[in-house]
């Protein structure tokens, strides 16, 4: 079964240090997600992207992300200026069409630890 | 962006039996609504679609009731891999392309042997 895949699974970082994490959704899907989770909560939304801009975005998703989709399979979360409350669990996901009428694919996930 | 509510148990249930779980959600423009299931760590895992005449696949049947804005899960004949943390999910389809999902907390399921 396809698959979305993410890496690095795991990512240490010094606070105020840029990093990106990357994802490489399903091959015939559309759309894009990054969502997060820290410990404890529940998952929450950051934002989505389709035909190569941001279509929806959080109140959590402030000018430091951003995200990219490079080349055809890539798409990428970039935080520029790691906070302390940055730490958490990252996931990408994808879906065939919009989500109104299709179930989102996540992949497994990038732990981002903020020292 | 609205909340979708869970009761967070944990339900601790004996294998065999029947257990169900209901989630509530404010937004009535809502369009789309899920069950995914989250292992401990893991990323969330699509259970099933939750269709307005109701669904069923093999022990898992889903209802979704709009006008009191709730959606129930049903687990048959529970197994010890059941064991996991229930995730009620909610497209409100606000946007013009691609919709982030709600996610609600989660409700926590233990089966116990």
């Amino acid at each position: 079964e396809p698959e979305v895949t993410q890496t690095p699974s795991h990512q240490v970082t010094q606070m105020g240090q840029e990093v990106i994490l990357r994802c490489v959704p399903i091959s015939n899907h559309l759309y894009f997600y990054w969502y997060r989770q820290i410990l404890g909560q529940k998952v929450e939304f950051l934002v989505s992207f389709y035909n190569n801009e941001i279509s929806e975005k959080s109140e959590i998703f402030d000018d430091q992300f951003s995200v990219e989709r490079p080349d055809g399979s890539n798409f990428t979360l970039k935080i520029r200026s790691t906070k302390l409350e940055d730490s958490a669990m990252y996931f990408c996901a994808s879906s065939e069409d919009r989500a109104f009428n299709q179930p989102q694919h996540f992949g497994d996930g990038t732990r981002l630890s903020i020292l | 962006r609205k909340e979708v509510e869970q009761d967070p148990g944990p339900f601790n249930v004996p294998e065999g039996a029947t257990v169900a779980f209901n989630c509530t959600y404010s937004n009535s423009a809502s369009q789309s609504f899920f069950w995914y299931r989250q292992d401990c760590r893991k990323e969330p895992k699509l259970l099933m679609s939750v269709y307005s005449s109701g669904n069923e696949d093999g022990r898992f049947t889903a209802q979704l009731n709009r006008a009191s804005q709730y959606i129930s899960l049903l687990i048959r004949d529970s197994k010890l891999s059941d064991s996991a943390t229930y995730l009620c999910v909610v497209n409100i389809g606000s946007g013009g392309g691609a919709d982030g999902l709600t996610f609600g907390k989660g409700t926590h399921l233990i089966i116990q042997p």
